[in-house]
């Protein structure tokens, strides 16, 4: 199976929460981060999360993280038609480069 | 200022044919590194430099050969290129090999290869 796994597309309208799911197979994973692409561009890192933590918040971004179950979720509060973008969940040992979901279109209507 | 610049932008040619992919960082990172996204958006690692030195190579062709003149640039060179070529390029820097949080990857706005 694949190395980091995420849903494919979300639809959401314009001021709910989206939560966006990954799940990863590398337990010894140091960090795991959030990337995001707009269309025609590279990807951008969103936010991040280490290992030891549960959870993160950045203003409307929520971070969580379960450990045990190897699931690492994303929350936008209040999403924004300017939201939608694809969404990459990555990981990587020390060293390593970086192992991408194949990532999550989010589409936010209004 | 564009700090992870790639040229060109928009590469069509036809199989068979030999191309290449310039890089360029103005952000003073030691490690560089080809992406390549194909049409699912799927990102999968290619190469990584570290100093102009390969660190990663990973499953890709012999056709593809990276050449890292210096630490501020990574060209991509592909020979005889096939259909199964076609992707986005991505070309990306960090500060730290395995771009860790405190040095996340900055990436370049791609290169859309299409082989006819």
């Amino acid at each position: 199976g694949e190395d980091v796994e995420q849903s494919l597309f979300l639809s959401v309208r314009e001021g709910d929460s989206s939560v966006i799911n990954c799940t990863y197979t590398d337990s010894s994973s140091t960090y795991l981060y959030w990337y995001k692409q707009e269309p025609g561009a590279g990807l951008q890192l969103l936010t991040y999360i280490f290992s030891n933590m549960d959870m993160k918040q950045d203003q409307r971004l929520t971070v969580l993280l379960n450990k045990k179950d190897k699931h690492l979720s994303l929350r936008i509060a209040d999403t924004q038609t300017g939201d939608s973008a694809i969404y990459f969940c990555a990981h990587n040992q020390a060293g390593t480069a970086l192992i991408f979901g194949k990532g999550t279109t989010l589409s936010v209507s209004s | 200022d564009t700090a992870v610049s790639q040229t060109p932008k928009y590469l069509v040619t036809q199989m068979g044919n030999d191309k290449s992919i310039k890089c360029e960082q103005n952000l003073g990172h030691d490690t560089m590194y080809w992406y390549k996204q194909d049409s699912k958006k799927f990102l999968k690692i290619m190469f990584s430099y570290n100093n102009k030195e390969l660190i990663i190579n990973e499953t890709v062709p012999n056709r593809f050969s990276p050449k890292s003149p210096d630490k501020a640039h990574l060209n991509l060179h592909i020979n005889s290129l096939e259909l199964g070529d076609s992707a986005v390029y991505f070309c990306a820097s960090s500060i730290e090999q395995g771009a860790p949080y405190n040095s996340p990857l900055h990436f370049g706005n791609g290169t859309r290869l299409t082989v006819t």
